[in-house]
């Protein structure tokens, strides 16, 4: 079946470094794909998401770009905050429309 | 943010006991989810519905049962707990299944002991 897999945390980080969290999925056919942050105590929240090959996603400073050829969808930041220390998520929406998701990466980012 | 509401946000009850936990929500949208979180697994879709008294099983349904009897209300019954099942529950909502992203509530953080 269907699949994402990230990479394992946490990420540690010092404010204004560059944040790659890398993501790849194994689907049948072309699915939509969704990058999720879920801060202490809250549910998720859609970040970004791109539908069809070569599309970038990007909010709030994070992109993604989805690559069809390696199968990735890799969440990018050019200088963290340390308020983006959350979990991310990626996940991917299959032929039946539902979401399958990743693991999560937890992402630490110290002053 | 979309106009979710979990209850309770925290439970502790015992093996045997059976749980309910009510999802609410204030967007009239068709579609609602019902995951468990845990660590190592992500995400996990227990059941969802696509309408009123329309429901349908997801990865981990065992154990668990639904009702939706009105729009707004989902609930997620354990007819009978256990330790197993201790883990953080998020109900999520959606407009349509394609093209539109889920929204997700704040999370029942449910122990049995």
């Amino acid at each position: 079946g269907d699949s994402v897999t990230q990479m394992e945390g946490p990420v540690t980080l010092s404010e204004e470094a560059f944040l790659t969290i890398n993501c790849t999925y194994t689907a049948t056919g072309y699915p939509s794909l969704f990058w999720y942050v879920q801060y202490p105590g809250e549910g998720l929240q859609l970040l970004l998401k791109a539908t069809k090959a070569d599309d970038k996603g990007s909010n709030k400073g994070f992109e993604a770009t989805y690559r069809k050829e390696t199968t990735s969808f890799h969440l990018e930041k050019g200088s963290v905050q340390v308020s983006d220390s959350a979990v991310y998520f990626c996940a991917l929406r299959d032929n039946t429309d539902k979401l399958i998701f990743g693991t999560g990466t937890r992402l630490q980012v110290f002053p | 943010d979309a106009g979710i509401t979990q209850s309770p946000r925290h439970k502790v009850t015992e093996t045997g006991t059976p749980v309910t936990l009510r999802c609410h929500q204030t967007e009239n949208h068709r579609y609602m989810y019902w995951y468990r979180q845990d660590p190592g697994h992500g995400l996990r879709l227990i059941h969802y519905s696509y309408g009123v008294k329309d429901t349908d099983k997801g990865e981990v349904s065992d154990g668990y049962s639904v009702s939706r009897s009105k729009t707004e209300d989902f609930l997620l019954t354990l007819e009978s707990a256990t330790s197993s099942q201790t883990s953080v529950y998020f109900c999520a909502i959606s407009e349509s299944l394609s093209n539109q992203p889920q929204h997700f509530g704040d999370g029942t953080r449910l122990s049995i002991l």
